[in-house]
């Protein structure tokens, strides 16, 4: 299976500033074939289940505010909220789909500072 | 708006069998897919406090897959008369004690034995204690 990493497990934010997370998987999943990497970022609430936020690595679902942008390519990604908002206090999960089983990260709990 | 809710039992005893329902609302189990996109449906559990861990997932045409951990212990069924699939986990124990989602796989598969995709649609998810 493929083994993603997420980093911080934490991180602490002021409202309106960046939030950073980092996800790396331990091996590539860009398809070559298509270009595309099959990488997914949701943003789970408590009490809530995830809710899908970026797929193909870049795309943002719709409905998804523009402040939450995904980049990176074969084995590192990196999820940014440009600005963070109070509704923004959760747990961020990264998830491959290259390979089946898909598997997750660990999370990484954003929260006030 | 297609929407999934998880229904059954919130506490269930040592050695018994977990069963689940997903009802699918707003549209139909089987039917959706296109030429470039097909839909997997899926179960995940979250143990409290802790990530996430897909536990199986089906195709309408009947195609399933399960995690090898656990699957000597699992079968997802499908009803598609009333647009509900199911989840049965035998002789559990407390380590099966977690929040159990339902939910859509969007895949760019043309293998319908692929089982692996993003999750779009999710269910609100229901909390199985298991406990004597």
């Amino acid at each position: 299976d493929i083994v993603m990493t997420q980093s911080p497990d934490s991180l602490a934010v002021s409202l309106g500033e960046r939030a950073t997370i980092n996800c790396k998987s331990s091996q590539s999943v860009l398809y070559s074939v298509n270009n595309k990497n099959y990488l997914a970022w949701y943003q789970q609430r408590p009490g809530q289940p995830p809710q899908l936020l970026i797929y193909w690595a870049s795309t943002r679902e719709s409905g998804v505010p523009d402040r939450f942008s995904g980049s990176g390519s074969g084995t590192d990604f990196t999820l940014t909220i440009s600005t963070l908002q109070a509704e923004d206090v959760a747990v961020y999960y990264c998830q491959q789909y290259y390979n089946t089983p898909p598997t997750f990260g660990g999370g990484t709990k954003v929260e006030l500072k | 708006q297609l929407q999934l809710q998880e229904s059954g039992p919130g506490l269930v005893k040592p050695s018994e069998t977990l069963s689940l329902t997903c009802t699918v609302s707003g549209g139909s189990i089987s039917s959706g897919s296109s030429s470039s996109i097909s839909y997997f449906w899926d179960w995940i559990r979250q143990p409290p406090g802790k990530g996430l861990e897909r536990i199986g997932s089906f195709h309408y045409s009947g195609n399933t897959y399960y995690n090898p951990s656990l699957k000597s212990r699992v079968t997802i069924s499908v009803d598609t008369s009333k647009n509900q699939f199911s989840l049965k986990l035998s002789s559990v124990t407390a380590a099966d004690t977690a929040v159990y989602f339902c939910a859509r796989v969007v895949s760019d598969c043309s293998d319908l034995t692929c089982h692996k995709g993003y999750f779009d649609l999710w269910g609100r998810g229901t909390l199985v204690t298991v406990s004597s």
